[in-house]
């Protein structure tokens, strides 16, 4: 009921190559978040979606909500060094608890 | 100066040992976290408080404790710790209202022998 899949585990590219990233869940919620943890530094959030359909972008990050409200989807751009670390997807136990739960994370290693 | 700070960011202790890892923050925010990170699993909650007097037990709260002795000050325990609980902890905070964006500190890296 609470678990949140996220794909793939980890990532190998080459600096400029784009990248993308999904998370699954198996309930319907109407927040999905992203965050970014970089080496040795606790998670930092990219981007929030309220909106299922909702396209969402902070720079070379792109995020959107599934239209079947039980996925999201983050795509990086023309990938740089400093993308380096580890990607969470994370939304609400349930509606308004203030509660998260996190995804397995997506490790984005990039060689120059 | 950081919002959310950790002390210690590292410790390496014993099985048995009782540790307790400090988290303070300036944010002045009503809500704090703590977490576990493990390689492959995500961030799993071990306890939350929504105020002072205010404690809940998360998805993983065996062998833990905590203590909100401030608004600012929320901290986990370990009363006899155990090799298994080698991972990286987090704490977090959440203004109320304030949805649920949460905001983390720098970690802890704890290491049991």
């Amino acid at each position: 009921g609470q678990q949140l899949n996220q794909s793939p585990q980890s990532m190998f590219i080459q600096e400029g190559e784009d990248v993308s990233m999904n998370c699954t869940s198996s309930s319907i919620f109407n927040t999905w978040l992203w965050y970014k943890q970089d080496p040795g530094e606790g998670p930092v959030l990219l981007i929030a979606l309220y909106k299922a359909g909702e396209l969402t972008s902070n720079g070379r990050l792109t995020a959107q909500f599934g239209i079947t409200r039980k996925d999201s989807f983050l795509n990086i751009s023309a990938s740089i060094p400093s993308d380096v670390g580890i990607y969470f997807c994370a939304r609400p136990v349930r509606e308004g608890a203030q509660k998260l739960v996190f995804g397995q994370g997506t490790r984005l290693t990039i060689n120059p | 100066d950081a919002d959310v700070t950790q002390t210690p960011r590292n410790r390496i202790t014993k099985t048995g040992k009782r540790i307790m890892l400090e988290c303070s923050q300036t944010k002045g925010h009503d809500r704090m976290y703590w977490y576990r990170q493990d390689p492959g699993l995500g961030l799993q909650l071990i306890y939350y408080s929504f105020d002072v007097k205010d404690i809940n037990k998360g998805e993983i709260s065996d062998g833990y404790s905590v203590s909100r002795q401030a608004q600012a000050k929320f901290s986990l325990s370990l009363e006899s710790a155990i090799p298994n609980q080698t991972a990286l902890y987090f704490c977090a905070t959440s203004p109320l209202g304030g949805g649920d964006t949460q905001y983390f500190g720098p970690g802890t890296r704890l290491t049991v022998l």
